[in-house]
């Protein structure tokens, strides 16, 4: 069945560096594929997103492209705040189907 | 502006007790779903519906259920709370099934 495999954390990085969090998935034909964020004491929020091979999804100075052939969307972003210290969701979503899979989740902090 | 919100954020109960929690959206979002979210274990679908009358099983619906009388509400009910189910419960709501999900800002369920 279809699913999503995000990269373990928790991940630690000093303000400034650069962040990548990955993400894999299995699943038959186009799926759309979500990256989400969640601040601490709050529920989730749609950060970008890409609705087929090689779109670029980007949002708050963090990008994400679906590449079909490596079946990724790895998370990046050049130049981490404080402010970005959060637990990113990978997911994604069947257009045939009626699921909607998330990832474990990845717990970021950046530290000053 | 649109918005989707739960009710109470925070609640203690004891074992045994019935437990009903609120979720109302204003998207006109004929989807619903709702999540628990526990240390080690991402998010897990308890139910979901695709509109009036409709209600659905996720992976762990043992324990509760769900009733959908209009667009706009989908309370979730503990029959009978266990210390099981302290957890932080999420609810969403989304246009299509494979559109991205808006998220309720969650309520923190303790079961003593």
């Amino acid at each position: 069945g279809d699913s999503v495999t995000q990269m373990e954390g928790p991940v630690t990085l000093s303000e400034e560096a650069f962040l990548t969090i990955n993400c894999t998935y299995t699943a038959t034909g186009y799926p759309s594929l979500f990256w989400y964020v969640q601040y601490p004491g709050e529920g989730l929020q749609l950060l970008l997103k890409a609705t087929k091979a090689d779109d670029k999804g980007s949002n708050k100075g963090f990008e994400a492209t679906y590449r079909k052939e490596t079946t990724s969307f790895h998370l990046e972003k050049g130049s981490v705040q404080v402010s970005d210290s959060a637990v990113y969701f990978c997911a994604l979503a069947q257009n045939t189907g009626n699921q909607f899979y998330f990832g474990t989740g990845t717990s970021l902090t950046v530290i000053p | 502006d649109a918005e989707i919100t739960q009710s109470p954020r925070h609640k203690i109960t004891e074992t045994g007790r019935q437990v009903t929690l609120a979720c109302h959206q204003t998207w006109n979002h004929n989807n619903m779903f709702w999540y628990r979210q526990d240390l080690g274990h991402g998010l897990r679908l308890i139910h979901y519906s695709y509109g009036v009358q409709d209600t659905n099983k996720g992976e762990v619906s043992d324990g509760y259920s769900v009733s959908r009388s209009n667009t706009e509400d989908l309370p979730l009910t503990l029959e009978s709370a266990a210390s099981s189910q302290t957890s932080v419960y999420f609810c969403a709501s989304s246009e299509k099934f494979y559109n991205e999900q808006f998220f309720g800002p969650g309520t923190r369920l303790t079961v003593l």
